[in-house]
């Protein structure tokens, strides 16, 4: 059973075309939801964390929100730069065990 | 500061032999991961180290995978012997404190095909 699902697989925007991509999870005491930007052959980039329903936290173009049950990443007039896969990340397992379990990431394309 | 090294970054190898990959985290983090990444999936979580302890080795293959961590720095994560569904981006990982929130650095992963 999934635990953390994102939509879109895959989407494809004009330069400049704002647009969300949905992380939706299914678990009970979250303990932190995560973002990560991952290029082409190389590993995941932290970008946000967030702990608790209401939360936001910005960064240049993208905007993560948090509520009970899933989490937006909206990103506003992408440019071509933007282009990766974002995957969503939960904190599951207690008494240290802080290993992380990832959705498949949504592969957005930017086009000039 | 330096980031997490990982080598090989590329490994071909023929079903039921053994490969063997190396990390090395970023300097003064405690705790560090391997992570196992399907084409078209995202990672997942095969062990993680506190030190040079085992916290969670729960979706490790133990049958034919096995990782150590004898210094607590560096780490070694071995599959003997492979087998096709085997292939896969391996990723390091680590992270500064334990049990605290904070995120994970990763590496830039060690591609394994096995034929």
């Amino acid at each position: 059973e999934d635990q953390v699902t994102q939509s879109p697989e895959a989407l494809r925007l004009q330069e400049g075309e704002s647009s969300s991509l949905n992380c939706s999870y299914t678990v009970s005491g979250l303990r932190g939801l995560f973002w990560y930007r991952q290029d082409p052959g190389k590993g995941p980039e932290f970008l946000f964390t967030l702990y608790s329903a209401g939360e936001e936290k910005e960064k240049e173009r993208l905007k993560a929100t948090l509520t009970k049950k899933e989490s937006f990443l909206h990103i506003t007039a992408p440019k071509p730069e933007d282009s990766a896969t974002y995957l969503c990340a939960v904190r599951l397992r207690g008494g240290g065990a802080d290993g992380l379990t990832f959705g498949k990431g949504t592969h957005l394309i930017i086009q000039p | 500061e330096a980031g997490v090294a990982q080598s090989p970054r590329y490994k071909i190898i023929e079903k039921r032999q053994s490969v063997a990959f190396w990390c090395n985290p970023i300097s003064g983090h405690a705790t560090l991961y391997w992570y196992q990444q399907i084409l078209g999936q995202g990672p997942k979580l095969l062990i993680q180290f506190q030190n040079n302890g085992v916290v969670d080795d729960s979706q490790l293959p133990k049958d034919r995978f096995s990782a150590e961590r004898l210094k607590g720095v560096d780490s070694t994560l071995k599959i003997q012997p492979a087998k096709l569904e085997d292939s896969a981006v391996y990723l390091c990982a680590s992270s500064l404190a334990f049990g605290r929130p904070t995120w994970q650095y990763f590496g830039p992963g060690t591609r394994l095909t096995v034929t």
